[in-house]
């Protein structure tokens, strides 16, 4: 079974900073993915980047950035010239890749972090 | 908006009621996922349908039956239902490929259903 792990139950930043939110996870896979989804107070999961675990790019997109470090089995996420409407609970999940001939998996969750972006 | 809808948004129901939740994706997808968001837990897989055959489900009580009759619904069936089945319940859906080829398969989620269980 995999865990993630988001140690940093909330932080707060002023608008226009960097802020970098943490994830661990562990597994004994070699092939997977891994995402960031924001949840603002509307409750809507938001997809904000993905990372496949062969690939040793970082992803980006546009003002957020992954750090994955497969050896350490560590996912953090970079938010660059925060804005206010970046507030939201921020998870971190991880997801195998599909059996053999295909098929399904589901996301195992850390527990989230609440980022606030201070005006 | 991400093409995945869900209703009810808000459902109160007593302990020894029948209600329904129901999910619809609008995105071609052939795979569609329950999720519980509780308030002490993290987001916790219930179900997942691939093609819509069951193909998990994640220890989930028998007073939670989900029904996928074709693959762009999906329901959930409540029925004698615990104060602690109150929660936050999350439909997904995305699509999925076989082979060894290592797409991404990211879920797009509807925006919940809000259950209080009195």
């Amino acid at each position: 079974a995999q865990t993630v792990t988001q140690s940093q139950p909330e932080m707060s930043v002023q608008e226009a900073e960097t802020v970098t939110l943490s994830c661990t996870y562990d597994t004994s896979e070699n092939n997977y993915y891994l995402f960031w989804y924001k949840q603002p107070p509307s409750r809507q999961m938001i997809l904000v980047i993905r990372q496949e675990a062969y690939k040793q790019q970082n992803a980006t997109e546009n003002r957020f950035s992954v750090n994955f470090q497969k050896a350490a089995k560590s996912f953090s996420l970079k938010i660059s010239d925060s804005q206010l409407g970046d507030t939201a609970m921020y998870f971190c999940a991880f997801m195998k890749h599909g059996r053999g001939g295909g098929g399904a998996d589901g996301l195992t969750f850390g527990k989230g972090t609440h980022l606030i972006i201070q005006p | 908006e991400t093409g995945v809808t869900q209703t009810p948004r808000h459902l109160v129901m007593g302990m020894t009621n029948k209600k329904s939740l129901k999910c619809e994706q609008h995105l071609g997808h052939n795979a569609m996922y329950w999720y519980k968001q509780s308030a002490k837990k993290p987001l916790e897989l219930m179900f997942v349908y691939n093609f819509k055959e069951q193909t998990e489900n994640n220890s989930v009580p028998s007073r939670f039956s989900p029904e996928c009759p074709n693959s762009s619904h999906l329901f959930l069936h409540l029925h004698t239902l615990q104060p602690e089945d109150s929660a936050l319940y999350l439909c997904a859906s995305s699509q999925e490929r076989g082979g060894a080829n290592l797409k991404t398969y990211e879920q797009y989620f509807g925006p919940g259903t809000r259950l209080t269980v009195t």
